[in-house]
């Protein structure tokens, strides 16, 4: 299996714009989380689904943000409007259920 | 909420030594302790994990310290190498589902 694998693997975007995150997650796990990570803040779970179902949000920080999941092999994360302040490193994360979490390369956002 | 996080946020050691990394964490609830290794430009990745029954477990090269006493966690690690050298996170999770990572610590091996 090639891994948990996102795209793009970096963006840039002027403010206001929507920005669109993807990530394709291992064949047969049916828990994906969506993390953002930043200097400041480090990692922060921004919300989980299990089985294409959200079964977590709260750690969304606004309105803006949402994600999806279609399918079993596929999730969205979209950023409309985008702003400076949401410049960070997102990252993808699938498991079975278990503790070993595997991770994505990570899409590096940069917000101007 | 819960919080977990670090007391040093880096650490340089001499290869071949033993490196000790270190986190405290508040939420006396959580069932799981887990450390992971970020190199640079990846992502994180599993190294070991705890259950809160446990005060000891070794991996490769690896030990793992949870002391419930004082809410403490560490990660040994043991003849250092360069290879080591990365940003290391501990989680804690009370469902295996919710994972709340800390800052992290920066280890830099020094040849």
């Amino acid at each position: 299996d090639a891994g948990v694998i996102q795209s793009p693997r970096h963006e840039v975007t002027e403010m206001g714009q929507e920005v669109t995150l993807r990530c394709k997650p291992i064949s047969g796990h049916d828990y994906l989380f969506w993390y953002r990570q930043t200097m400041m803040r480090g990692l922060e779970l921004l919300i989980y689904f299990n089985n294409n179902v959200p079964i977590d949000d709260s750690g969304m920080p606004e309105d803006r943000f949402s994600a999806k999941m279609p399918n079993a092999s596929f999730s969205t994360l979209k950023i409309q409007p985008s702003e400076p302040r949401d410049s960070a490193v997102y990252f993808c994360a699938s498991t079975w259920g278990g503790l070993e979490a595997f991770f994505g390369q990570g899409t590096r956002l940069t917000v101007v | 909420g819960e919080s977990v996080g670090l007391h040093l946020p880096t650490l340089s050691v001499q290869e071949g030594d033993n490196s000790i990394i270190n986190c405290a964490y508040s939420n006396s609830a959580s069932d799981y302790f887990i450390w992971y290794k970020q190199e640079s430009g990846k992502g994180p990745q599993f190294i070991i994990d705890i259950r809160s029954n446990m005060d000891k477990r070794q991996g490769q090269r690896v030990t793992v310290l949870l002391n419930k006493t004082v809410k403490h966690l560490s990660l040994q690690i043991a003849a250092t190498q360069p290879g080591d050298s990365a940003v290391y996170f501990c989680a804690e999770t009370n469902t295996g589902n919710q994972f709340y990572f800390g800052t992290g610590t920066s280890l830099t091996v020094i040849p």
